[in-house]
């Protein structure tokens, strides 16, 4: 059975700071690896998809890496900024038939002090 | 292109009662998906729906069912409420495997 942690579970950084979320699961039998932001009582927002064949993908501040073998993805933000307060979830899916059904670990919650 | 939306979205029931919550896809995707999430479990899958048909269902109870229609809207229902079903009930549709959009959620308060 797939399980997904995410470490640290809670995070506090003055604006600007770089920083790295870190997610890992126990089965690298991948198809994709999500990253989600959500925000109090809303729903999910995707971030960055990252195929199974695929090392890394960037949008703007965003930058996500994935190490299948050793069952790791990281999250890094550049320069961040209060807006970014959120919590981050990973979510990876299975390579089998089910590939739609996402397992989610239990979120960073980022808190960015202006 | 208009996003996933959930309808209600905030909703108050009694525990023995049933609810029935809805989702409409974005235009053009077939595939509707649920996921339940508290602060407990976090967020976990329930069920997947494509062309009507189920096509993947997570671990719960007999109590948590869904259909989806011949347009794609998809609706999921409880029956029998216990206070644990209190959660965010959120929707999901893909234009193809691998990726999904999410709704904002109904959430659900039982008590």
């Amino acid at each position: 059975k797939q399980e997904v942690t995410q470490i640290p579970a809670a995070l506090s950084v003055p604006e600007g700071e770089n920083l790295v979320l870190n997610c890992s699961f126990t089965d690298s039998a991948i198809y994709n690896l999500q990253w989600f932001r959500q925000d109090p009582g809303k729903g999910l927002t995707s971030l960055l998809l990252i195929q199974s064949s695929q090392r890394e993908q960037t949008s703007g501040r965003l930058n996500a890496s994935l190490d299948k073998s050793s069952g790791r993805s990281t999250l890094y933000i550049a320069a961040s900024q209060p807006g970014d307060s959120a919590t981050y979830l990973c979510a990876v899916r299975r390579q089998d038939t089910g590939r739609r059904a996402l397992t989610f670990g239990s979120g960073t919650r980022l808190q960015v002090q202006p | 292109k208009a996003g996933v939306t959930q309808t209600p979205r905030y909703l108050i029931k009694t525990r023995g009662q049933q609810v029935t919550l809805s989702c409409s896809p974005i235009s053009g995707h077939r595939s509707v998906s649920w996921y339940q999430q508290t602060p407990g479990q976090g967020l976990q899958f329930l069920f997947e729906y494509f062309s009507e048909t189920q096509r993947n269902k997570g671990n719960f109870p007999g109590r948590f069912s869904g259909r989806q229609f011949s347009n794609s809207r998809s609706e999921m229902n409880v029956s029998t409420l216990e206070l644990g079903d209190s959660a965010l009930y959120l929707c999901a549709s893909s234009p193809h495997p691998g990726e999904q959009y999410f709704g904002p959620g109904t959430r659900l308060t039982v008590t």
